[in-house]
């Protein structure tokens, strides 16, 4: 399957601590978007990024969250000291290029205790 | 952002066709109408888009009104697979972000 890949798929974390999310894109697509969903809503933008360029981070939290897409490796959505509204479920998505249909993997499900 | 508005719910009866209507009446002359859904615990899933013409895929077809104020998402013969939540999204031809709203929750009865 050469899907966007997401890991890790539920992810438990201690108020406080860090989490980080990875997502690999499809093979080709060098767009990436980062989206958080919570129950019973829908997706909220959060980033957009191209190789090693943040492209867009208006959806972004001004502190504790952030996000790189390095030349080589998966895209990482980090977010330092969470506290419990950080709980949701986390998307990433990628496309080949401007304005192509976006590619979404399952989700990471972060908990925070 | 231009917005959308959708019908919080929908039901349909399997093997007969489903219409999900989408208005969005500030729409401007660079936004293109994408579809999405998503299925229980399961990224959403591209389905169609299209800017003015009507589209057709193998998935579904794309009705969009001529003053292109609304749009309708055609399923042609819903099956069980296909409860899930459809989005449709105003993406600007100018930024390559999408800003998803609450979507329409499809039920689907046997």
């Amino acid at each position: 399957n050469a899907g966007v890949m997401q890991n890790p798929r539920h992810l438990v974390r201690r108020r406080g601590q860090e989490a980080r999310l990875r997502c690999s894109p499809m093979k080709g697509h060098s767009h990436v978007y980062w989206y958080r969903q919570l129950p019973e809503e829908g997706l909220k933008f959060m980033v957009y990024l191209q190789k090693e360029n943040i492209i867009d981070e208006s959806g972004m939290p001004k502190e504790r969250f952030s996000a790189e897409f390095p030349k080589e490796g998966p895209s990482i959505l980090r977010i330092q000291q969470v506290v419990r509204g950080d709980s949701a479920a986390y998307f990433c998505a990628s496309s080949q290029g401007w304005q192509q249909p976006q590619h979404f993997g399952d989700g990471t499900r972060l908990s925070i205790l | 952002d231009a917005k959308t508005t959708q019908p919080n719910s929908m039901e349909s009866n399997e093997e007969e066709p489903v219409h999900l209507p989408c208005n969005h009446s500030t729409i401007s002359g660079t936004d293109y109408i994408h579809w999405y859904r998503q299925l229980p615990s399961q990224g959403p899933e591209y389905v169609i888009h299209g800017l003015t013409s009507n589209v057709n895929n193998r998935m579904a077809s794309l009705a969009i009104a001529e003053d292109r104020k609304s749009s309708t998402l055609i399923l042609h013969r819903a099956t069980l697979r296909d409860a899930a939540v459809y989005y449709c999204i105003l993406r600007d031809y100018n930024n390559n972000d999408m800003r998803f709203g609450a979507g329409t929750r499809l039920t689907v009865k046997p």
